[in-house]
């Protein structure tokens, strides 16, 4: 069965240290696409980044970074010279297609980070 | 663009009482979908969408009913609200743009929050 396993409930950190959210999935579909959304106090789910099963390179955005390995299932995600506007909520999605064709969604339970000035 | 809409964005209902959430795409997606999010449980997939007419179950459907007479909008329906039934309904919708280079990631409405009493 597909699943997703973000085994960090809540993470805290002081301003301006790294860290790293763990996600980990567990699928038997050759393809597939992972997600990590974040979902600030505010609530609104905000789209970060999606890989794709045949795409293994790492990818950095800014303060953002990704390491997508398949060889462990694992799509983690760090955040560097973490900032007090990055407190949220951090959900990992992995991307199954269903039998009627569509693509369904399986969140992981989430990781709260807090980030203390 | 108005993206993804969600109406209403608060209620509070007593148990056994019906009412219905409206989600409003303005993109042309094919696929919409319903989650709730609830404490330490990430979102779970309620019902979602294919296409205008098109309804299938997701994870958790029990209690909850859908209709997508047209394609912009899939409509949630309480029958009979329980307390079981508080939580954080998201609303989503996605095109189809599949393989390696497919946009797949789902657009996210700001979420209703349902209290039942």
């Amino acid at each position: 069965a597909q699943k997703v396993t973000q085994a960090q409930t809540e993470i805290s950190v002081v301003e301006k240290e790294d860290v790293t959210l763990d996600c980990v999935y567990e699928t038997r579909d050759t393809t597939y696409y992972l997600f990590w959304y974040k979902q600030p106090p505010s609530g609104e789910l905000v789209f970060l980044i999606r890989r794709n099963s045949f795409d293994e390179q790492n990818e950095i955005s800014g303060r953002y970074s990704w390491n997508f390995q398949k060889s462990t299932s694992s799509f983690n995600f760090t955040i560097t010279a973490s900032q007090v506007v990055d407190s949220a909520v951090y959900f990992c999605a992995l991307s199954e297609i269903a039998t009627s064709g569509t693509y369904k969604y399986i969140f992981g339970t989430g990781t709260r980070l807090k980030v203390l000035a | 663009n108005a993206g993804v809409t969600q109406t209403p964005k608060f209620r509070v209902l007593k148990t056994g009482q019906s009412m219905t959430l409206l989600c409003a795409q303005d993109m042309n997606h094919e696929y919409m979908y319903w989650y709730r999010q609830d404490p330490g449980m990430g979102l779970r997939l309620i019902h979602y969408s294919v296409g205008e007419g098109t309804t299938a179950k997701g994870e958790v459907p029990d209690g909850y009913n859908v209709s997508r007479l047209k394609k912009q909008n899939f409509l949630l329906g309480l029958e009979s609200a329980a307390p079981s039934q508080t939580s954080v309904y998201f609303c989503a919708s996605q095109t189809y743009r599949g393989g390696t280079g497919g946009r797949i990631e789902q657009f996210f409405g700001p979420g209703t929050r349902l209290t039942v009493l």
